[in-house]
């Protein structure tokens, strides 16, 4: 079953904070995060692994909490370079399952 | 360079026929998968393979074949019985193995359009 995300879509100006949940209904082991371009392949930005855990990559982090089954991404002062599909991604058994994504639009 | 590569990139099929989209990587991973990506869908996974001579059926494996003889190699086979084949399709792998702390990578994916 595919992970949950939310919104379906955000739209910011430059400098504005945005927030992309993923949920899922089974245990959760680890998360990753991709994100996608129009007309791309998807592009890794972060794997979390146990619960509590925190990453961050410049100015985009993650949590995971394992016991609530989900993760945020955390896009803190955007730029227009963050625009396009985040992806949340979980791992069951082999099978590597994305949520329907998150559209991000960035405006200067 | 290592990597994993699609092709064609963009692929046109008539109704009825079935068409092979290719899928090449070079990173010595186990695992591989398709996926299909339509417009507001995201990614939905269509097949997986841990390891050579095995796979299994993801979500949406209806009107799909694959086969994995080889390990850097796992081709797609769209068939006639696929009612709505008209899909970007992305190819992925990972080290595999229980590998959860390691990402997928992408291929540039096939654009595929019946007409």
């Amino acid at each position: 079953q595919q992970p949950v995300q939310s919104p379906q879509a955000v739209i910011l100006r430059e400098g504005e904070d945005a927030v992309i949940n993923c949920s899922s209904s089974k245990a959760l082991y680890s998360v990753h995060w991709y994100r996608q371009k129009h007309g791309e392949a998807p592009v890794f930005l972060m794997i979390l692994l146990k619960g509590g855990e925190q990453k961050g990559h410049d100015k985009i982090s993650a949590s995971f909490n394992e016991k609530k089954q989900q993760s945020s991404l955390y896009l803190t002062a955007s730029q227009l370079s963050y625009s396009g599909t985040y992806f949340c991604g979980t791992y069951s058994y082999g099978k590597l399952t994305f949520g329907q994504g998150t559209i991000l639009t960035v405006h200067p | 360079d290592g990597g994993i590569t699609q092709s064609p990139k963009y692929l046109f099929r008539k109704e009825g026929q079935n068409v092979t989209l290719s899928c090449e990587q070079n990173l010595n991973h186990d695992a591989m998968y398709w996926y299909r990506q339509d417009p507001g869908q995201g990614l939905r996974l269509i097949y997986y393979s841990q390891i050579v001579n095995d796979f299994q059926k993801g979500d949406i494996a209806e009107g799909y074949s694959v086969s994995r003889e080889k390990k850097e190699s796992f081709p797609l086979t769209v068939t006639s019985a696929q009612k709505n084949p008209t899909a970007f399709y992305l190819c992925a792998s990972s080290i595999g193995q229980g590998g959860t702390n390691t990402e997928a990578f992408f291929g540039q994916g096939t654009r595929l359009t019946v007409v």
